[in-house]
């Protein structure tokens, strides 16, 4: 099993302000197979990004994918208050796909 | 647009069973691989298991691997799965999630129900 490993856990930023998010996977990969969700409270994940940078329908292009063998990271140009969130990698290149713990963007 | 929606939830003891359905309107069910994922409260996500577009292929997390079943049934836009042999780890909340293609395989989980919460306690 592939074991997706995210950092930080807590990420402590102000709207305005550029996240980076990273993931790293205990076997390499293509970026072909990594997609990054996004979980706000009380709600379901929705898909944010996959492959090199594909964005998922109606995702601002505020948010990129890049990466390559067992580093990937997820970045937030400018955070909206909306995108205050948990994100969760995930590698479909082998079952059982597997996801990362998360890693929580809180205001500052 | 997209709708998934689960049911069938609840509480159940140990050893028991329980089947979710997820009710799927919006897009052509048929054409499309489905999957359940689940998440433990205050956890991350688990994938669980994943069915093709035709049911033919089924595809099996080793922690619920001879314990649970998918199934759908494309006249009815329906996806389902049966639990069965319910432990207490199987507590949370299953996500019914609609695939990016066919197969279930390789493939992301491009739209997602709101989940039905399943508690496994005596």
């Amino acid at each position: 099993e592939i074991v997706l490993t995210q950092s930080p856990g807590s990420l402590f930023l102000s709207p305005g302000e550029r996240a980076t998010l990273s993931c790293r996977t205990s076997q390499s990969l293509s970026i072909t197979y990594v997609a990054w969700y996004q979980q706000k409270p009380g709600q379901a994940p929705r898909l944010l990004i996959y492959g090199a940078s594909t964005r998922a329908t109606g995702i601002p292009d505020r948010f990129s994918g890049s990466g390559s063998g067992t580093d990937f990271t997820l970045s937030i140009s400018r955070l909206e208050p909306e995108d205050f969130a948990v994100y969760y990698c995930q590698q479909f290149a082998r079952s059982p796909w597997t996801f990362g713990q998360g890693t929580k963007v809180e205001i500052k | 647009e997209v709708q998934l929606l689960e049911s069938g939830g609840g509480l159940v003891e140990p050893g028991g069973s329980l089947r979710l359905s997820c009710a799927a309107s919006g897009f052509t069910f048929s054409s499309y691989a489905m999957t359940w994922v689940r998440q433990a409260p205050g956890k991350g996500l688990e994938w669980v298991s994943g069915i093709s577009d035709s049911g033919g292929s089924a595809y099996y997390a080793d922690s619920v691997t001879g314990r649970f079943t998918i199934s759908r049934d494309n006249s009815k836009n329906t996806l389902y799965l049966q639990m069965n042999s319910l432990r207490a780890e199987d507590t949370a909340l299953y996500y019914c999630a609609k695939d990016s293609g066919k197969i279930a395989q390789r493939e992301v989980f491009d739209h997602w129900g709101q989940g039905t919460l399943v508690t496994v306690s005596s």
